[in-house]
């Protein structure tokens, strides 16, 4: 099984700043990875899939790279509905595995 | 719009049994595989089940093989999972997902499902 590890766990920013999160897997995934956005009380969302496409009417702030091992999600100019928890997914290998989860917190 | 409602979460008891269901809508269901998505008490997310679109093939997270069956109506466009024998490390909050491709692409709010004596 993959394992998927996220950092940090907790992620402090001021609104309007940038937020750069990270996800590592245990071995290679190629680009076979989606971000996801989670709120309280809310449905997940798709974010990002194939380590950098954006899901439909996610906005450009939003941005993923990244391949093999290491990926990053990068937010710019951080907005109050993007603070949230944000978790990464690997799809290249059965069975599909996710991070712990990042918070993006009010600073 | 595309919206997924889970029900049937609860209480129950170690080795006990729960049959969550999934209504959805706005979209095609029968031309659309299906998941079960879990999340425990402050940790990540685990993939539990997939479904194909007529139902005929089923995957399952090694946790649950034996316990767990995912199933689906496409009259109703509904998707269910069986859970029996239920664990203490089966709470959690069960979220129904599509997916397009390896990716679920949407989700529903969730059901919480707390097994303890």
């Amino acid at each position: 099984e993959i394992v998927m590890t996220q950092s940090p766990a907790t992620l402090s920013v001021s609104p309007g700043e940038r937020a750069t999160l990270s996800c590592r897997a245990s071995q290679s995934i190629s680009s076979n990875l989606a971000w996801y956005q989670q709120k309280p009380g809310q449905a997940p969302r798709l974010l990002i899939y194939g380590a950098s496409t954006r899901a439909t009417g996610i906005p450009a702030r939003f941005s993923g790279s990244g391949s093999g091992t290491e990926f990053t999600l990068a937010i710019s100019s951080l907005q109050s509905e993007d603070f949230a928890v944000y978790s990464c997914q690997q799809y290249n290998n059965w069975p599909w595995t996710f991070g712990q989860g990042t918070k993006v917190e009010i600073k | 719009e595309v919206q997924l409602v889970e029900s049937g979460g609860g209480l129950v008891q170690p080795g006990g049994s729960l049959r969550l269901s999934c209504a959805a809508s706005g979209f095609t269901f029968s031309k659309c595989r299906m998941s079960w998505v879990r999340q425990a008490p402050e940790k990540g997310l685990e993939w539990v089940a997939n479904i194909n679109e007529d139902g005929s093939e089923k995957h399952y997270v090694d946790s649950v093989k034996g316990r767990f069956t995912i199933s689906r109506d496409n009259a109703k466009n509904s998707l269910y999972l069986q859970m029996d024998s239920l664990r203490d490390e089966d709470t959690a909050v069960y979220y129904c997902a599509s997916l397009r491709g390896s990716i679920f692409d949407y989700w529903g709010q969730g059901t919480r499902v707390t097994v303890s004596s």
